[in-house]
């Protein structure tokens, strides 16, 4: 079945420490993004990347980074530069369609000790 | 800039209740309109959309219309169900954005008991 992966689900990490956070598609999108879920709030995004090779900041940018290599794949480091690191974390992405429609991941958990 | 406002919840009802979520939205020109569902742990779901004025969107007995003239975007459901509760989120993308970049609402919480 097509859609998006995200690994790990559930991450632990001590401060101090960059973590990679996987997402992978086979819908054959072009566009990828991340956004971030604090308890009880909306999404606000990190980066997002429209073609392979490129990526912009979002509203959000400082202390993560990414890269998108392959039109599947657009990971997320957060590093140690991050300040509250413990968040959910989604991926979404969205093909060639003009309505705007995002597909998203299952989320991955992160939590700093 | 862009900017979409919901109702702040929780919002708690009893089942076969009527459910009305506000959503309001500031944009220049013409944005699609969305409703995302988030179910416990996991991603979002589109659950309707709407990409011009007067157009209702509709799905698994949800519904939205798009006011232009109010800048609305209200979702109805006329008889939740315990499935039903979830985080529901309003979102728009305006057309002449790059990436086509979204904007959401702060999500609404909704709880459904039996």
């Amino acid at each position: 079945d097509g859609g998006i992966t995200q690994s790990p689900k559930y991450l632990f990490r001590k401060e101090g420490q960059n973590v990679t956070l996987s997402c992978e598609q086979n819908l054959n999108h072009d566009a990828m993004y991340w956004y971030r879920q604090d308890p009880g709030q909306g999404l606000r995004l990190i980066y997002y990347s429209q073609i392979v090779n490129d990526f912009q900041k979002g509203d959000i940018a400082e202390g993560y980074s990414v890269s998108r290599e392959k039109k599947e794949s657009f990971p997320l480091t957060v590093t140690s530069a991050q300040k509250n690191p413990t968040a959910f974390y989604l991926c979404a992405s969205k093909g060639g369609a003009r309505t705007g429609e995002l597909f998203f991941g299952e989320g991955s958990r992160l939590t700093v000790l | 800039g862009n900017s979409v406002t919901q109702m702040e919840g929780p919002v708690t009802l009893s089942e076969e209740a009527f459910l009305t979520i506000n959503c309001t939205y500031t944009a220049t020109g013409y944005p699609s309109l969305f409703w995302y569902v988030q179910y416990p742990g996991e991603g979002l779901q589109l659950l309707l959309k709407a990409t011009k004025a007067d157009d209702k969107g509709s799905n698994k007995g949800f519904e939205a219309t798009y006011r232009k003239e109010t800048t609305s975007f209200h979702l109805e459901k006329g008889s939740v169900q315990v499935s039903d509760s979830a985080v529901y989120f309003c979102a728009l993308s305006p057309r002449e954005a790059a990436g086509n970049k979204l904007t959401f609402g702060g999500g609404t919480r909704v709880l459904v008991k039996p």
